[in-house]
């Protein structure tokens, strides 16, 4: 149980357009999603809260409006980089939280030309 | 301020016992813990403290002292396939939505 997908694992986007990613928990219902970043040979850095039916908390210095996040309902939350550049490419990491525990989800590599 | 640190990179043999030391400095405390992750994956849970002590698991056991803000990560009987990087993560208070802040990781090599 607890399993966290992710869609797509791999994408490559052209600079100024955007990239939706999905995440889903597969046999739970997580009314609390978070989003993170992380660049190589760096840890996870938090990017956002995502709860359910409400708007996403921000972490300092993440741009709310480049990075919009829709948690539309228990199982699915979606953020999408808008108007991407190289400095975006980076590994995106959603996890779902239930019972207290957070179950990630098996990353998306963005790579932005 | 939040502030999670642990050693850049270890190098232990297989076989052996290695130590991976994490202190933190938080707002909030509700629970630690320590993630594996291998490079281009996600990364998968190995343990969780939240009182003092030890907790053990197979061949992997978290330690927790909440006075010292410190814990530890103890890996015995080391395989190649330890060969990771291991993450110490704290979660803030309920009301801080219950999120997770890592330290920077540690990068563990297991020589033959």
């Amino acid at each position: 149980g607890a399993v966290v997908s992710q869609h797509p694992s791999r994408v490559i986007c052209k600079s100024g357009t955007s990239v939706k990613i999905e995440c889903r928990s597969l046999d739970f219902q997580a009314t609390t999603m978070f989003w993170y970043r992380q660049f190589p040979k760096q840890s996870l850095m938090l990017m956002a809260t995502s709860n359910e039916g409400s708007k996403a908390t921000y972490e300092q210095g993440v741009e709310k409006d480049k990075f919009l996040i829709n948690h539309a309902s228990l199982t699915l939350s979606t953020l999408t980089v808008t108007s991407a550049h190289p400095e975006d490419s980076s590994f995106y990491i959603c996890s779902a939280a239930t019972n207290g525990e957070q179950y990630f989800g098996p990353g998306t590599r963005l790579t932005v030309t | 301020g939040q502030n999670i640190d642990q050693p850049t990179e270890m190098t232990a043999t297989e076989g052996a016992i290695v130590q991976i030391n994490c202190t933190y400095q938080t707002s909030g405390f509700n629970g630690l813990f320590w993630y594996q992750q291998h490079a281009g994956e996600a990364p998968t849970f190995l343990s969780y403290n939240v009182l003092d002590g030890l907790e053990e698991k197979g061949r992997f056991s978290s330690f927790l002292s909440r006075s010292k803000g410190y814990s530890y990560l103890l890996l015995k009987e080391l395989q190649m396939k330890d060969s990771a990087s291991y993450l110490c993560a704290v979660r803030g208070r309920y009301n801080q939505g219950g999120k997770l802040i890592f330290g920077q990781g540690t990068e563990l090599s297991v020589k033959p």
